[in-house]
């Protein structure tokens, strides 16, 4: 069965901490994006990478960075960490006829 | 860019009623139309699509339709059950490796 996981489903984290949020997938998939979840905004992109090393901003990239340096995994990254910034994190990897593929999600709730 | 309007945005309806789901978009280039559906505690998973060659397609209870010339697609549950009741998504895009634009989701409540 093809899987998307995602390391933490619950995290826990103060203002102004750095956190790190994992992704594998064992599609071998080239793509693999990052999406915020909030009530009433639906799937929000933050950052996508097409290829290992290689990163592109999404519509909400601000205070978030991106780590892709093995195919399988991609790691979204909060240098410091804010009070607007909890919310629901989803990674997901797209196949070759455009479907994707999302992992349980990552629900981080900054205080 | 893409733009994709859903609604409505909750949907209320008893078991065993059929409810319908409805997205529009912006770009004539877009030409798969997912549906996710996206139960609690969980991720979206796709649970039917469609590409702009074909007008509708079935899966058992769940149907999806599309009028290119419109530029709408309908999300179609038919004997509806309370395991259906999730948040759905729709999205378009131009299918292959291109990012899909999601509409914003519309929470189907069934009642038993």
């Amino acid at each position: 069965d093809v899987k998307v996981t995602q390391s933490s489903r619950y995290l826990v984290k103060r203002t102004g901490e750095k956190v790190f949020l994992e992704c594998v997938q064992d599609m071998d998939h080239e793509n693999m994006f990052w999406y915020r979840q909030d009530p009433g905004l639906g799937l929000r992109l933050i950052y996508f990478s097409y290829d290992v090393k290689m990163k592109e901003k999404g519509d909400i990239p601000e205070g978030y960075s991106v780590s892709r340096e093995k195919k399988e995994r991609f790691s979204l990254i909060l240098e410091s960490a804010s009070t607007n910034q909890t919310s629901m994190y989803l990674c997901a990897s797209i196949g070759g006829v455009g479907e994707l593929f999302f992992g349980e999600g990552s629900r981080l709730t900054v205080l | 860019g893409e733009n994709v309007e859903q609604h409505p945005s909750t949907l209320s309806v008893q078991e065993g009623d059929s409810a319908v789901i409805k997205c529009t978009y912006s770009d004539s280039a877009s030409n798969y139309f997912p549906w996710y559906k996206q139960e609690l505690g969980k991720g979206p998973q796709l649970i039917i699509d469609i590409r702009s060659n074909v007008g509708e397609k079935k899966d058992q209870r769940i149907a999806v339709t599309l009028n290119k010339t419109a530029k709408h697609f309908s999300l179609h549950i038919t004997e509806t059950q309370p395991e259906d009741s999730a948040v759905y998504f729709c999205a378009a895009s131009p299918g292959g490796s291109y990012i899909p634009t999601f509409g914003r989701g519309t929470s189907l409540i069934v009642h038993p």
